[in-house]
């Protein structure tokens, strides 16, 4: 079993939306959670950046930790055309951003116009 | 400000030749690292550097991969011997070594191996 699950996808979804990314992890230690966007040909851009349990929202994006469950979400609202890209979820250890992080597969979406 | 940047962009290379990736960090920025992505993979940790020194090397996969950042900025990836098996793109990144600040990653650099 991988540290981290995630679906690969595809997911194609109709513009406006609501997106649901998710991933699921075996570690206890893991305490920072993470989702990057990766556009094609490009590296990956940070999108949210969370500390244990918990929900954080940045504009459209919401990011949920779920520590007990050991699984983590990403939901994005009102989705874009923009939004078409491949998403990662990352976590680390009490380190934070200061160790190495252990990613997911990825899950491939797009955005219908 | 400037990102992270990698040079070259792509590489192709011939089975056993060496290959060098550079990797620029965002200036300020005391710790690098180095993460190898295979297509339809996640990125894969490889190195890690906290100014000079290698933190933490545990994801290089054998004895012909090497890095080095001599002067705890620029770091260097150096592969011998290259392998088909080593195609993929390399990624860097570089946080400014605090626990809650993320790392952020530059464009990559796709090596092909023929």
């Amino acid at each position: 079993q991988k540290e981290v699950e995630q679906d690969p996808g595809p997911l194609s979804v109709p513009e406006g939306a609501i997106v649901s990314l998710n991933c699921t992890y075996s570690n206890s230690a893991f305490q920072y959670f993470m989702w990057y966007r990766q556009y094609s040909r490009k590296g990956p851009e940070l999108l949210m950046y969370t500390y244990s349990s918990g929900n954080k929202e940045d504009g459209r994006f919401t990011a949920q930790v779920d520590k007990s469950s050991k699984y983590i979400s990403l939901f994005i609202r009102d989705s874009q055309p923009s939004d078409s890209a491949t998403y990662l979820c990352a976590m680390s250890g009490p380190q934070g951003g200061s160790e190495k992080l252990v990613f997911g597969k990825g899950t491939k979406l797009t955005v219908n116009p | 400000g400037a990102g992270v940047s990698q040079t070259p962009s792509n590489k192709v290379t011939e089975k056993g030749k060496y290959v060098e990736l550079r990797c620029d960090p965002i200036s300020g920025h005391t710790a690098l690292y180095w993460y190898r992505q295979s297509l339809g993979q996640g990125p894969e940790f490889l190195i890690y550097f906290q100014g000079t020194g290698a933190a933490d090397d545990s994801g290089l996969p054998n004895d012909r991969f090497f890095a080095v950042r001599p002067e705890g900025s620029v770091s260097t990836l150096k592969i011998q011997r290259t392998e088909r098996g080593d195609s993929a793109v390399y990624l860097c990144a570089s946080s400014p070594y605090d626990r809650l600040s993320p790392q952020y990653f530059g464009p990559g650099t796709r090596l092909l191996v023929l």
